[in-house]
């Protein structure tokens, strides 16, 4: 049961244009979102988050974006660069079961120079 | 510490040994969680410590496997007995608490069983 679902496993990006990463969930009891991204041999670094009270949130060039009616998420890295290139996991919790975070499969970005 | 450690970095392993990995959160997190990520999968909790609470185990596979904390401390993550399909990236992650705190990850354990 894959209540986080990222279903492209790969995406390729050219310098300065806009990745989006999708991600979709099935449990209406996450209120919590959260983006980390991976390099190889690394563990992975939190991105950014976004609680399910909002719609949008930005930080530099990433943006989150939320549709709880769709349950769905996507970031938007704008303009992309060479050393995004990672994996970029979606996660979500529920803020009353405590801090575990259900992940999904991962996103592998490319960005091409 | 800087970040959160865990050692050792890889593990070669025998079917049916036991293993037992360690991982160092970051000095005052009171949340530390263990992850795995099998090849081309995401990460899967297994479970987590929050202060002097009891521990959440919900996600561990099986009862060869189990996690001990010491206080605020050093986690270890034992397999017992273990299997080919243990094989996989063993991620320890700290946070100030179970909210939204950001949680921070290790650089993993390597697992593989032959």
């Amino acid at each position: 049961d894959q209540q986080v679902k990222q279903n492209s496993p790969s995406l390729s990006v050219q310098e300065g244009r806009i990745s989006i990463l999708n991600c979709d969930y099935t449990n209406s009891m996450f209120d919590y979102f959260l983006w980390y991204k991976k390099y190889p041999a690394e563990g992975p670094t939190f991105l950014i988050s976004i609680s399910s009270i909002k719609d949008k949130n930005e930080d530099g060039r990433f943006t989150v974006f939320l549709n709880k009616s769709a349950k769905h998420l996507s970031l938007h890295i704008v303009p992309s660069q060479p050393g995004d290139s990672a994996v970029y996991f979606c996660a979500a919790k529920n803020y009353n079961q405590g801090g575990k975070l259900i992940f999904g499969q991962g996103t592998e970005l490319s960005v091409k120079p | 510490g800087a970040g959160v450690s865990q050692s050792p970095s890889n593990k070669v392993t025998e079917k049916g040994k036991d293993v037992e990995l360690r991982c160092d959160p970051i000095s005052g997190h009171t949340a530390l969680y263990w992850y795995r990520q099998r090849l081309g999968q995401g990460l899967e909790f297994l479970i987590y410590f929050q202060g002097n609470s009891a521990p959440d185990k919900s996600g561990l596979p099986s009862d060869r496997f189990s996690a001990e904390r010491t206080g605020e401390s050093v986690s270890t993550l034992t397999i017992q007995r273990t299997q080919q399909e243990d094989s996989a990236v063993y991620l320890c992650a700290s946070s100030l608490g179970a909210g939204g705190e950001t949680q921070y990850f290790g650089p993993g354990t390597r697992l593989l069983v032959l």
